[in-house]
């Protein structure tokens, strides 16, 4: 099982940015998946969560309506599209695995720093 | 919303037994997960389900869940155990993390 982080950067107040989750290892289309992140020098934050096919998806309240969840299956692919970005989303981000009430696999994290 | 709370540090010498604590309201009515998150590195999840070890997860790690409290044990503590541990729950289709606790082995 391989889940790889990309797309963080540094980006002002108010920007956008979408880090995206190449799976490899195992069959992608048969896993819910999620991004949990952690400020630097914090705890760990579930972000969100995708079911297998993408038609349901769950967020955290502090994001729910900047932030949406997306899965391209046919890439093995996951996405995290960030709008309305604040300085408290500045975070590692880790693209998980889920498997049945457990996440199962992280990837090693993609660092997004919102500041002006 | 539904909170996880651990205590921020424990302290253990080794070879002796370590235990970390969640507690959460009617937490025992769910399944629990522990993770082991070294400096630097990703969590690594060490406890699924309350009491189930993953391949490759040393036998000193247990876990066990009841009412309010769910607890992670490490039987024997060695110096590579040193690390921050997070208990973690679902809530309505939302997972929940505790704050962590660091774990010194001295």
């Amino acid at each position: 099982v391989q889940l790889v982080e990309s797309g963080g950067r540094l980006v002002q107040p108010g920007g956008s940015l979408r880090l995206s989750c190449s799976a490899s290892g195992f069959t992608f289309r048969n896993y819910w998946m999620s991004w949990v992140r952690q400020a630097p020098g914090k705890g760990l934050e579930w972000v969100a969560n995708i079911n297998k096919d993408g038609s349901d998806k769950y967020y955290v309240d502090s994001v729910r309506g900047r932030f949406t969840i997306s899965r391209d299956n046919a890439k093995n692919s996951l996405h995290l599209q960030m709008n309305s970005l604040r300085a408290e989303d500045t975070a590692v981000y880790f693209c998980v695995r889920i498997e049945m009430f457990q996440f199962d696999f992280w990837g090693q994290g993609t660092l997004a720093t919102v500041s002006s | 919303s539904y909170e996880l709370t651990q205590p921020p540090s424990v302290s253990v010498s080794p070879g002796q037994t370590a235990s970390i604590t969640c507690s959460g309201d009617k937490l025992g009515d769910t399944y629990t997960s522990w993770y082991q998150q070294k400096p630097g590195q990703s969590p690594v999840l060490v406890i699924y389900q309350d009491t189930n070890r993953p391949s490759g997860i040393p036998e000193r790690f247990s876990g066990s869940n009841s009412g309010n409290t769910a607890t992670l044990t490490i039987s024997g503590t060695q110096g590579m155990d040193e690390a921050d541990y997070y208990c973690q729950a679902w809530d309505s289709g939302t997972a929940v993390f505790g704050g962590g606790t660091t774990l010194t082995v001295l």
